[in-house]
């Protein structure tokens, strides 16, 4: 199965600052079928970029992804009070799909 | 608006059984891939089993094959979770998701299944 890395672990920000999130796989995801996901305690996760790069519907554009094969990146150019939460990348190109550990970003 | 309601979970005994059940709308349900996705107290996300839009087609994480069996009625607009055999390592929220083949779109809110004497 495809392992997913995720770092760093815990990322410390303010609001209006920029947040860059890595996932990185154990072998080559194929078609780039890498997505990113929003989660807060309490809520149903939300989909945020699938493919890589394509935001999901009534995702703001702040929120932007990118990489390809092992290495991917998600980036939020500023963020809102609404987006400290857990992120995590999943990759839905082989069976089983797999899940990263997660980035926390927290409220610095 | 698309809703995905799950219930059922609680307190159960090691070995023990538990029915999950989710209530689906504002989407086409039998248009979708539906899953049960996982996260233990203080861990990440863990996919547990998926089943087809007509539901001929199934399959399921390795710690849970043989224990749990996944099904949908889409006459019904619902999905279920079948656990039996159930660990403590089972204990968990669990979600609801519908899917475009592996792709998770819509979640729900999860249930929380404790495994404990």
């Amino acid at each position: 199965e495809i392992v997913l890395t995720q770092s760093p672990g815990t990322l410390s920000l303010s609001p209006g600052e920029r947040a860059t999130l890595s996932c990185r796989a154990s072998q080559s995801v194929g078609r780039n079928f890498l997505a990113w996901y929003h989660h807060k305690p309490g809520q149903a996760p939300r989909l945020l970029i699938h493919t890589a790069s394509i935001r999901a519907t009534d995702i703001p554009d702040r929120f932007s992804g990118s990489g390809s094969g092992t290495d991917f990146t998600l980036i939020i150019s500023r963020l809102e009070p609404e987006d400290f939460a857990v992120y995590y990348c999943q990759q839905y190109a082989d069976s089983p799909l797999t899940f990263g550990g997660g980035t926390r970003v927290d409220i610095k | 608006e698309v809703q995905l309601v799950e219930s059922g979970g609680g307190l159960v005994q090691p070995g023990g059984s538990l029915r999950l059940s989710c209530a689906a709308s504002g989407f086409t349900f039998s248009s979708f891939w539906m899953n049960w996705v996982r996260q233990a107290p203080g861990k990440g996300l863990e996919w547990v089993a998926i089943v087809k839009q007509d539901g001929s087609v199934k399959s399921y994480v390795d710690s849970v094959k043989g224990r749990f069996t996944i099904s949908r009625d889409n006459a019904k607009n619902s999905l279920y979770l079948e656990m039996n055999t159930l660990r403590a390592e089972d204990t968990a929220v669990y979600y609801c998701v519908g899917s475009t083949g592996w792709l998770l779109h819509y979640w729900g809110q999860g249930t929380l299944v404790t495994v404990s004497s």
